[in-house]
């Protein structure tokens, strides 16, 4: 099992519309989150750290389920400037390497 | 320009050449990472600097690949005998040693083997 899994997507969604992405993780271990955002042919780009209480800035939400071993980021009225692939990033067992997932695609139309 | 530079940006290079790629990540971060991607797919963790003490290395990263950071400064990554499977955009990123884990990434080298 690979250490961050992601749904490839594509996500096509109007815009207005709310979208969620959830990324699972293997390791029950791991303590830290992120979501990145990569538009295409630029590098990565950090959009949020997750918390366990969840966090919120603006209209993206990102929440953390240690049971379940996901996290999820949710975007309320999608822009088209939203559309981009977000990659879940998790820090692995040796606390030095972010793991990347392969990250979702999202494209918002009008 | 503060941010983390790569250079080359791109390199065109024959199977079975040797290729250098270097790192100036941002000044005060002592904390460097090497990554690899390739259309599709996340960048997939290469290896670790914390100044210039390599902490961790992928198993992706084989034999020909050698990474160094002399002086805890720039970095750079070497591959020999380039392969066609070697095609990929290397990416290099910086962190603080503060705790922050965000990464600030540079545009890359874009590899490609013929």
């Amino acid at each position: 099992r690979k250490e961050v899994e992601q749904d490839p997507g594509p996500f096509n969604v109007p815009e207005g519309a709310t979208v969620a992405f959830n990324c699972t993780y293997s390791n029950s271990a791991s303590q830290s989150f992120f979501w990145y955002r990569q538009d295409c042919r630029k590098e990565p780009k950090l959009l949020m750290s997750v918390y366990s209480s969840g966090n919120e800035d603006g209209r993206f939400t990102a929440q953390l389920n240690r049971a379940s071993q996901y996290i999820s980021l949710l975007i309320r009225d999608s822009k088209l400037s939203d559309s981009a692939t977000y990659l879940c990033v998790v820090i692995s067992n040796s606390g030095y390497a972010l793991n990347f997932g392969k990250g979702t695609s999202l494209l918002v139309t009008p | 320009d503060t941010g983390v530079s790569q250079d080359p940006r791109h390199k065109i290079t024959k199977r079975g050449q040797n290729v250098t790629f270097r790192c100036d990540p941002i000044s005060e971060h002592n904390r460097l990472y090497w990554y690899r991607q390739t259309l599709g797919q996340g960048p997939e963790f290469l290896t670790y600097f914390q100044n210039e003490a390599q902490l961790e290395k992928s198993r992706l990263l084989s034999d020909r690949f050698s990474a160094e950071r002399p002086k805890g400064s720039f970095s750079t990554l070497e591959i020999q005998r380039t392969e066609q499977g070697d095609s990929a955009m290397y990416l290099c990123a910086s962190i603080s040693g503060q705790g922050n884990e965000k990464l600030f990434f540079g545009s890359g080298t874009q590899l490609s083997v013929l």
